[in-house]
């Protein structure tokens, strides 16, 4: 089973600032096949990223992915109010699908 | 537009087996081009993939549950159901549907969750 570590634990930012976040894999991730998901409090997570890098549909272009192999990184360039959730990663490159164990980005 | 709806008792008694359903709207739970799939989210916690299943009846299952799950479809009623046998405390969670392409892992759309808990 591949174990993603998801750091930091908790980004304290403001809006307008740039964030960072960071999805580590405990082996290669296939084919890049990670995606990444927004969770607001008491809501269903929310597709943002698939295949490390492209966007779903209707997500804004401030949100970009990267990475491949162990290493993969979300990147907001701007935050707006509406961003501050947590985010997961998730790898599907190999069953069982996990999640790492979320990144809070919290208003500073 | 697709929408996932879960539904099912809120309250599980330990030992006994966690049901749920999980309806499709807006579009064919037999669709060729997608798996649906069930999650689940300990409260504060982070997110568990529990199984998935093809409108053929075909399931892949998490390991760590696979003896106590079964994940089955009913493409009449467009629904997809989920049961959970031996339950614990630990198994208090908001469980969510959600569907994916055939050939990719990603999940989009979600239900909403419903919370089911373990208590006697």
């Amino acid at each position: 089973e591949i174990v993603l570590t998801q750091s930091p634990g908790t980004l304290s930012l403001s809006p307008g600032e740039r964030a960072t976040l960071s999805c580590r894999a405990s082996q290669s991730v296939s084919s890049s096949y990670l995606a990444w998901y927004q969770q607001k409090p008491g809501q269903a997570p929310r597709l943002l990223i698939y295949s490390a890098s492209s966007r779903a549909t209707g997500i804004p272009d401030r949100f970009s992915g990267s990475g491949s192999g162990t290493d993969f990184t979300l990147t907001i360039s701007r935050l707006e109010p509406e961003d501050f959730a947590v985010y997961y990663c998730q790898q599907y490159g190999s069953s069982p699908y996990t999640f790492g164990q979320g990144t809070k980005l919290e208003i500073k | 537009q697709l929408q996932l709806q879960e539904s099912g008792p809120g309250l599980v008694k330990p030992s006994e087996t966690l049901s749920l359903t999980c309806t499709v709207s807006g579009g064919s739970i037999s669709s060729s081009s997608h798996y649906w799939g069930w999650f689940r989210q300990p409260p504060g916690k982070g997110l568990e993939w529990i199984g998935s299943i093809y409108y053929s009846g075909n399931t892949y299952y998490n390991p760590s549950l696979k003896s106590r799950v079964t994940i089955s479809v009913d493409t009449s009623k467009n629904q997809f159901s989920l049961k959970l046998s031996s339950v614990t405390a630990a198994d208090t969670a908001v469980y969510y549907c959600a569907r994916r392409p055939s050939y990719y892992g990603w999940f989009d759309p979600w239900g909403q969750g419903t919370l089911v808990t373990v208590s006697s």
